[in-house]
């Protein structure tokens, strides 16, 4: 069935350094993929999206990769800061209705100053 | 633009109870999904709805229901609670061509 997973469930980085955050999907006719932050007390917030049929999709200081043939997704953040420190859930949709993703089980990014 | 809002913020219940919990969509926006999110997990969907009608359903037992007023605001029911039922819920709204989700705060149900 289907199912969204991420491969560590927590990362620690320094203030500054890039992080990356690793998601495994299983579904191959998934069409559509976003990454969201959490912050203790308050809802997931959008950062990013990408398409299936694009393998990469640059925003503010973020990124996200999709590798199709190993059915894989991943989450750059550039120069980390300490307001990045969230959980970050990385959900995956058939078609673009947003609002019936099937999330994953989330990545606690801590940022050490 | 007060987003999406929900109520209450928290809520204690006995089990057997039943319970309601509200939510008003982001400004411009006519569909409503509920999520239930247990603790270190992620989100779970549950039902969407879209003019007032029930669209898309996960993978949650009949006493989850929900409804949808014409002014787009929306209500998750919950019937004879069970402890495995305490989990934050989440209300997210989008636009018409529901290619963006935006989520309020949740409201955290606690079941005794």
């Amino acid at each position: 069935g289907e199912s969204v997973g991420l491969h560590l469930p927590t990362l620690s980085v320094q203030e500054g350094d890039n992080s990356i955050i690793n998601c495994a999907y299983s579904n191959s006719a998934s069409d559509y993929f976003i990454w969201y932050k959490q912050e203790s007390g308050k809802g997931p917030q959008f950062i990013i999206d990408i398409r299936s049929n694009m393998d990469k999709r640059q925003g503010q200081r973020v990124t996200v990769l999709l590798n199709k043939t190993v059915k894989h997704l991943s989450l750059q953040i550039a120069a980390t800061q300490p307001g990045d420190s969230a959980v970050y859930f990385c959900a995956e949709n058939l078609g673009t209705n947003a609002g019936k993703s099937t999330f994953g089980d989330g990545t606690t990014l801590t940022v050490k100053p | 633009d007060a987003g999406v809002t929900q109520s209450p913020t928290h809520l204690i219940k006995t089990r057997g109870q039943q319970v309601t919990l509200r939510c008003s969509p982001k400004s411009g926006h006519d569909t409503v999904s509920w999520y239930q999110q247990a603790l270190g997990q992620g989100p779970q969907f549950i039902f969407q709805y879209y003019e007032e009608e029930e669209r898309q359903r996960g993978n949650f037992p009949d006493r989850f229901s929900g409804h949808q007023f014409p002014n787009y605001s929306s209500e998750l029911n919950v019937n004879a609670l069970l402890l495995g039922d305490s989990a934050l819920y989440l209300c997210a709204s989008s636009g018409r061509d529901r290619v963006r989700a935006f989520f309020g705060q949740g409201t955290r149900l606690t079941v005794v």
